[in-house]
C-alpha cells in the first residue's frame, strides 16, 4: 500500500528557535497533502492543506506566519514552526492523498517538545 | 460546521466483540472511515464505507451504517488484546479544503485478558 514518511520521528527544541518536519509520500504522488495537529487525548484538527506548486490553505486560527508549509514537489511537504513555544508542542501528522476521493494515507507523526 | 462525535472508552474482555459507535452531522458525506491509533503511532485506516452502503465485512472487522439516524458503527469479532488502541470515526468534508477528514475524538478501547 501506499507509505508515508515523517522525519523526524521526535524533536525537542528551545523556546524561539524553528523546527522542520518533513512528510514524503515514498511510493505515490500526492497531489495534496494535509498537516494535522493533535494534541493528548484529542483528537486530530486539520492546519492546512498543500497543494504541490502553490500557496497552503490555512484552517481557520491557524498562523500562516507560525506554520510555514511548502510543497515544493509531489513527494515532498514540510512543516515549519516557526518561533515555537511551549504552547506548540503536540504530535503533528501529515496524510496525503492520492487525488482520488476514497483514502488518505497518513504518516506516522512527529512528536515536538519546545522547552 | 460538521462533527464527528464518538464515547471516549470502551473496556471488553479478550474474545469478545466491541462495538464503536459513532454519529455525524453532515448529510452530505459520502465516505466515513474508522482509523486506528496505537501509542505514540500515527493513524492507520482499517476500513471505510460508502455512504449508499449499509454494512461492509472485512475479516473482523463489521461496518454498520445507518444514513437517516447518521449513526456508524465498528464491530471487532474475537477482540484481541493487540486490538487496543485509539479508534477515531471520520468523515470527507467536500465542502472544506479539497475533501479533508473530520474525525470525531476517538474511543479508547481497553482489552482485558
Amino acid at each position: 500500500g501506499a507509505v508515508v514518511s515523517q522525519h523526524p520521528s521526535w524533536v525537542i527544541c528551545k523556546s524561539g528557535t524553528s523546527v522542520k518536519i518533513e512528510c514524503r509520500s515514498l511510493d505515490f504522488q500526492a497531489t495534496t497533502m494535509f498537516w494535522y495537529r493533535q494534541f493528548p487525548k484529542q483528537s486530530l484538527m486539520l492546519m492546512a492543506t498543500s497543494n504541490e506548486g502553490s500557496k497552503a490553505t490555512y484552517e481557520q486560527g491557524v498562523e500562516k506566519d507560525k506554520f510555514l508549509i511548502n510543497h515544493a514537489s509531489l513527494t515532498l511537504s514540510t512543516l515549519t514552526v516557526t518561533s515555537a513555544h511551549p504552547e506548540d508542542s503536540s504530535f503533528y501528522i501529515c496524510s496525503a492523498t492520492l487525488g482520488g476521493p476514497y483514502e488518505q494515507y497518513f504518516g506516522p507523526g512527529t512528536r515536538l517538545t519546545v522547552t | 460546521g460538521e462533527d464527528v462525535e464518538q464515547s471516549l472508552f470502551l473496556s471488553v474482555r479478550e474474545g469478545d466483540s466491541s462495538v464503536i459507535n459513532c454519529t455525524y452531522t453532515d448529510s452530505s458525506s459520502t465516505y466515513l472511515y474508522w482509523y486506528k491509533q496505537e501509542p505514540g503511532a500515527g493513524l492507520q485506516l482499517l476500513t471505510y464505507i460508502f455512504s449508499n452502503m449499509d454494512m461492509k465485512q472485512d475479516q473482523r472487522l463489521t461496518v454498520l451504517l445507518n444514513k437517516k439516524d447518521k449513526h456508524l458503527s465498528l464491530r471487532i469479532a474475537d477482540t484481541q488484546t493487540g486490538d487496543s488502541a485509539i479508534y477515531f470515526c471520520a468523515e470527507r468534508d467536500y465542502g472544506g479544503s479539497q475533501g479533508n477528514l473530520i474525525f470525531g475524538k476517538g474511543t479508547k478501547l481497553s482489552v482485558k485478558p
